[in-house]
């Protein structure tokens, strides 16, 4: 997953319960991303950050909130979780030179 | 094999056969387009881009051509190997590389 980690790995929630999916990158790029996947879908987008202190919202942001305090870590919180956001969580980064979107193994996540 | 039209979920093809797989795309203005392929469990691994100057480029057994009059992107896949099975999505740049995502074709590959 080209240095793009995640965690957790997984997380069941009851409805109302709040969470932050952690996303972190080893390779000094300055943008990321969070998608979200539902089953048998593409991934939508969520929210980006271009650069360390900057975010801007994606096609789905209802919900949530991100934080990206660093370069190396992006973070996406759920303050209060609905099944609705029941999803698998991609983070992904772009390299600066050729533009390629590199993806991590993604947070699974279940409310209840 | 091949999947036409808008999205067809699955695709099974023949061992050694060539696979081709359809995508049509909303944004005449996208400058940026790329394929995806995606294993159960993991996450999206970059397959091949293209950018909207050309119309074909070749990879390592991949080939992605562009259609800019219809919106219409394909993956040629050659020689169709069991470790192909995937799902394969298709994604255009809607600016700034936010990334447009289709509904994805589950491809299977028969022995």
């Amino acid at each position: 997953n080209a240095g793009v980690t995640q965690t957790p790995k997984f997380q069941v929630l009851k409805t109302g319960q709040s969470m932050t999916l952690q996303c972190a990158q080893d390779m000094n790029h300055n943008s990321m991303y969070w998608y979200r996947q539902d089953p048998g879908m593409g991934l939508r987008l969520i929210y980006y950050s271009a650069s360390e202190g900057t975010t801007d919202k994606g096609e789905v942001p209802n919900g949530y909130n991100v934080s990206r305090l660093n370069k190396r870590e992006f973070s996406l919180r759920l303050e209060s979780a609905a099944p609705s956001q029941t999803s698998v969580y991609f983070c992904a980064i772009r390299t600066s030179g050729n533009n390629e979107q590199f993806f991590g193994p993604g947070t699974r996540l279940t409310v209840l | 094999g091949e999947s036409v039209g808008l999205h067809l979920p699955t695709l099974s093809v023949q061992e050694g056969d060539n696979s081709i797989i359809n995508c049509a795309y909303s944004n005449s203005a996208s400058d940026y387009f790329i394929w995806y392929k995606q294993e159960s469990g993991k996450g999206p691994q970059f397959i091949i881009d293209i950018r909207s100057n050309m119309d074909k480029r070749q990879g390592q057994r991949v080939t992605v051509l562009l259609n800019k009059t219809v919106k219409h992107l394909s993956l040629q896949i050659a020689a169709t190997q069991p470790g192909d099975s995937a799902v394969y999505f298709c994604a255009e740049n809607m600016g700034d590389y936010k990334l447009s995502f289709g509904a994805g074709t589950t491809v299977t590959v028969r022995a």
